[in-house]
């Protein structure tokens, strides 16, 4: 079975300022797939950032970027100038090949503080 | 243009009431979920269709009745609600692959008094 775990309950860092929040999961598979996914106080889930495992190379959006390291089977979050409009639930999920089934980890709360 | 969307938004009721909570997709997926989020904000898979058909049903008690007519539809029914029901109610659809990632409707708070 897998597990996602976020080992940080809440975070905060200064507007502008990097932020790095951390995720470790544990899974047989070979083939799977990594996520964050940020919900902000409107409730919305909104994907920020996904990994394919086969790729070495770690993901980026704009702001956000991973870094993903497969032995360690740990999949952290870097943002970068961190905005007011950054603050959220932060959430890790991965699935594995062939399966329709999200994992999610227990969310990590970031503030931004101006 | 919502993309995928839910109703109501808000829904409070008494225990021991049936309820029911829509979703549609526009996105033209082919697989739809429901996903409940506790007061701890803890996300968990509850059901899954693919094409109509149930592929994932974890261990929800069966009050709980999803039911899809078509592949853009996926309600949630829910008999003899019980205090602990409260929380918020996710749909979901995607593609059936799996780095297709999740899109979410905006989520119903059940709140049952």
């Amino acid at each position: 079975a897998q597990t996602v775990t976020q080992s940080q309950p809440e975070m905060s860092v200064q507007e502008a300022e990097t932020v790095t929040l951390s995720c470790t999961y544990d899974t047989s598979e070979s083939d799977y797939y990594l996520f964050w996914y940020k919900q902000p106080p409107s409730r919305q889930m909104i994907l920020v950032i996904r990994q394919e495992a086969y790729k070495q190379q770690n993901a980026t959006e704009n702001r956000f970027s991973v870094n993903f390291q497969k032995a360690a089977k740990s999949f952290s979050l870097k943002i970068s100038d961190s905005q007011l409009g950054d603050a959220a639930m932060y959430f890790c999920a991965s699935n594995r090949q062939g399966a329709q089934k999200l994992v999610f980890g227990q969310g990590t709360r970031l503030t931004i503080n101006p | 243009d919502t993309a995928v969307s839910q109703t109501p938004k808000y829904l409070v009721t008494q225990m021991g009431n049936d309820k029911s909570i829509k979703c549609e997709q526009n996105l033209g997926h082919d697989t739809m979920y429901w996903y409940k989020q506790d007061s701890k904000k803890f996300l968990k898979i509850m059901f899954s269709y693919n094409n109509k058909e149930l592929i994932i049903n974890e261990t929800v008690p069966n009050r709980f009745s999803p039911k899809s007519p078509d592949k853009a539809h996926l309600n949630l029914h829910i008999n003899s609600l019980e205090l602990g029901d409260s929380a918020v109610y996710f749909c979901a659809s995607s593609q059936f692959l799996t780095n297709s990632p999740l899109h979410f409707g905006n989520g119903t708070r059940l709140t049952v008094t």
